[in-house]
């Protein structure tokens, strides 16, 4: 357990519906960083927060796709309008500057199947 | 675009074995390198990491060594042992000006055998 937690595990919705995933970083870290994962594939970032702010998107972010950290503590994902290629498992790391490190510590995810 | 890759998909070692998991790189930018164990149902683990001013990390039972001039990384694990079944993912920073985003390759799933 690396103290990144994330909810919920799993979530089966069906296509067109709206979903939404909370991630909780361990307390003292300032960066959180959102990830995707297919079957067989590496994590691909999607977003990154230092704090509040959203510093860094990426491509594979659509606009159905909205990320926050409104204290600068726990951050939501939420993807709307859900399609079949939504399914993955969303992965939420976190980290805390210290001088030569992007260490990131991974939570379990949440695994999301799009009916 | 640029992207971490990996040599072989799957490595099945003996218990008691040393295992060697290789990983290739074409970002001439990153400067970070760091290596992850994903076990089923699980996020990654981070189990070491180097910059690239380093050419070899030792942690324990693992080392990770760095080839600059090839764009070539490795982990080796001492001893392999069942507990170390999982999938390794070795991961760049992309360098040039990157907030700390990993860029991950595809993965290698080592099996241990008993």
């Amino acid at each position: 357990d690396t103290g990144v937690s994330q909810d919920p595990r799993h979530k089966i919705t069906k296509r067109g519906q709206n979903v939404t995933f909370r991630c909780d970083p361990i307390s003292e870290h300032n960066r959180l960083y959102w990830y995707r994962q297919t079957l067989g594939q590496g994590p691909e970032f999607l977003t990154y927060f230092q704090n509040e702010a959203q510093l860094e998107k990426s491509r594979l972010l659509s606009d159905r796709f909205s990320a926050e950290r409104p204290k600068g503590s726990f951050s939501t994902l939420e993807i709307q309008r859900t399609e079949q290629g939504d399914s993955a498992m969303y992965l939420c790391a976190s980290s805390t500057r210290t001088s030569g490190s992007y260490e990131q510590y991974f939570g379990p995810g949440t695994r999301l199947t799009v009916t | 675009g640029e992207s971490v890759g990996l040599h072989l998909p799957t490595l099945s070692v003996q218990e008691g074995d040393n295992s060697i998991i290789n990983c290739a790189y074409s970002n001439s930018a990153s400067d970070y390198f760091i290596w992850y164990k994903q076990e089923s149902g699980k996020g990654p683990q981070f189990i070491i990491d180097i910059r690239s001013n380093m050419d070899k990390r030792q942690g324990q039972r693992v080392t990770v060594l760095l080839n600059k001039t090839v764009k070539h990384l490795s982990l080796q694990i001492a001893a392999t042992q069942p507990g170390d079944s999982a999938v390794y993912f070795c991961a760049e920073n992309g360098g040039g000006g990157s907030q700390g985003n990993l860029i991950f390759g595809k993965g290698t799933k080592l099996s241990v055998k008993p």
